[in-house]
């Protein structure tokens, strides 16, 4: 099982911050990994796909990068509706897994 | 638009079962795999389980392996999770979620919650 590990598990950021959130995979994913966001009872929203390219609807401030390993997302300058939980999730091999989260809070 | 409404979720004490249903619409139902994810109180996301399009493959996480069943009726867009004997640790939030035809989750349901406590 492919084990990803999310980095850091708080980020504490004001509103026009870039945040910048990690995502380490125990062995090499190539780039089929994907992130997604998740508000407080609400169901969980496809970010980023493929690493680096963004789902329908997801804004430009939103973006990802990195292959094998490690990768990153990125939100350019944090909006309020942006603080939440965010998941990597890679789907190179079964059983297809999630990282424990990062939260993004308001500092 | 894509819909995905889930039901079936309750209290349970261990050793019983549960059936869950999720229903489709705003889609191709019969186009696409369906996943079950679940999220424990305070915790990260689980997958569960995938059923292809067709029915025919079938894949689930280990812990849920002989005690879960997916399965789906494409005549009626609704997908189902069958699970028997069921445990404490199996407490969460299950959902619905689309396969992207790329294994990604593009469109989530709302949840429907399962305990299981005696």
């Amino acid at each position: 099982e492919i084990v990803l590990t999310q980095s850091p598990a708080t980020l504490s950021l004001s509103p026009g911050d870039r945040a910048t959130l990690s995502c380490r995979a125990s062995q090499s994913v190539s780039s089929y990994l994907a992130w997604y966001q998740q508000k407080p009872g609400q169901a969980p929203r496809l970010l980023i796909y493929d690493a680096s390219n963004r789902a329908t609807a997801i804004p430009a401030r939103f973006s990802g990068s990195g292959s094998g390993t490690d990768f990153t997302l990125t939100i350019s300058s944090l909006e309020p509706e942006d603080f939440a939980v965010y998941y990597c999730q890679q789907r190179s091999s079964w059983p297809l897994t999630f990282g424990g989260g990062t939260q993004v809070e308001i500092k | 638009q894509v819909e995905l409404v889930e039901s079936g979720g309750g209290v349970v004490q261990p050793g019983r079962s549960l059936r869950l249903s999720c229903a489709a619409s705003g889609f191709s139902f019969r186009n696409y795999g369906i996943h079950w994810v679940r999220q424990a109180p305070g915790k990260g996301l689980e997958w569960v389980a995938v059923i292809w399009s067709d029915g025919g493959h079938k894949f689930y996480e280990d812990s849920v392996k002989g005690r879960f069943t997916i399965s789906r009726d494409n005549s009626k867009n609704t997908l189902f999770l069958q699970m028997n004997s069921l445990r404490v640790e199996d407490t969460a939030v299950y959902y619905c979620a689309r396969d992207s035809l790329s294994g990604y989750y593009d469109s989530w349901g709302q949840g429907t919650r399962v305990t299981v406590s005696s």
